[in-house]
């Protein structure tokens, strides 16, 4: 069975520093993995996927994922938050034609 | 165009009304698919449409009645709802059902059952 895990509910940042919200996972073949960002009211946007090639995924905004396959992670990292980061961040995953499994999310805060 | 609209945007109703949730999508995207969302929590699979057809039916109440008319749209029938049901109900399309493709969300029905 597929599963993801985000294991902060919440991950505070100081504006200007670099930030990571992590995600682990665990499938039975190949994983694709996925990043979505939410804001209050709003539907999930996509950020990023991991499929094949290279580890180092770029999508929207700055941010980048970095897939792990010895540590099965696949954490988001921005090198500089901004406070219009702070948001609710999910995490996702499958490993066939199958339904997608998300993770429980993440919020992310950015102090000024 | 990454555009999934989804209308209403709010919803009020009794317990007794039978209202509609509509969503389109002009991406060309041959699977959409319907999501329930609690304040706080992921996204629920409800209903998976894959070129018209049903395809994944998540064991979700016959008060729920998912319709597709055509490839753009995608419609959700409501009645008899219970307040439990209150919650952001979410469209996404995707290109295919193939695990590689990216599921596109629509911005939601926030629902309110009286």
């Amino acid at each position: 069975a597929q599963s993801v895990a985000q294991p902060e509910d919440q991950v505070n940042v100081a504006e200007g520093n670099p930030l990571t919200v992590k995600c682990t996972y665990s499938v039975s073949g190949n994983p694709y993995l996925f990043w979505y960002v939410q804001y209050p009211n709003r539907g999930l946007q996509f950020l990023l996927k991991y499929i094949t090639g290279d580890n180092l995924v770029k999508g929207s905004y700055g941010f980048e994922a970095e897939f792990n396959k010895s540590q099965t992670s696949f954490h988001l990292k921005k090198p500089t938050a901004l406070v219009s980061d702070s948001a609710l961040y999910f995490c996702a995953v499958r490993d066939r034609d199958d339904k997608i499994i998300f993770g429980k999310g993440t919020r992310l805060h950015i102090l000024p | 165009d990454t555009e999934v609209t989804q209308t209403p945007k709010h919803l009020v109703m009794g317990m007794t009304n039978k209202k509609s949730l509509k969503c389109e999508q002009h991406m060309g995207h041959r699977a959409m698919y319907w999501y329930k969302q609690k304040a706080k929590k992921p996204p629920e699979l409800m209903f998976v449409y894959s070129y018209e057809k049903l395809s994944i039916n998540e064991s979700v109440p016959s008060r729920f009645s998912p319709e597709c008319p055509n490839s753009s749209l995608l419609n959700l029938h409501l009645h008899a709802l219970q307040p439990e049901d209150s919650a952001l109900y979410l469209c996404a399309s995707s290109q295919d059902t193939l695990a590689a493709d990216t599921q596109y969300f629509g911005p939601g029905t926030r629902l309110t059952v009286l």
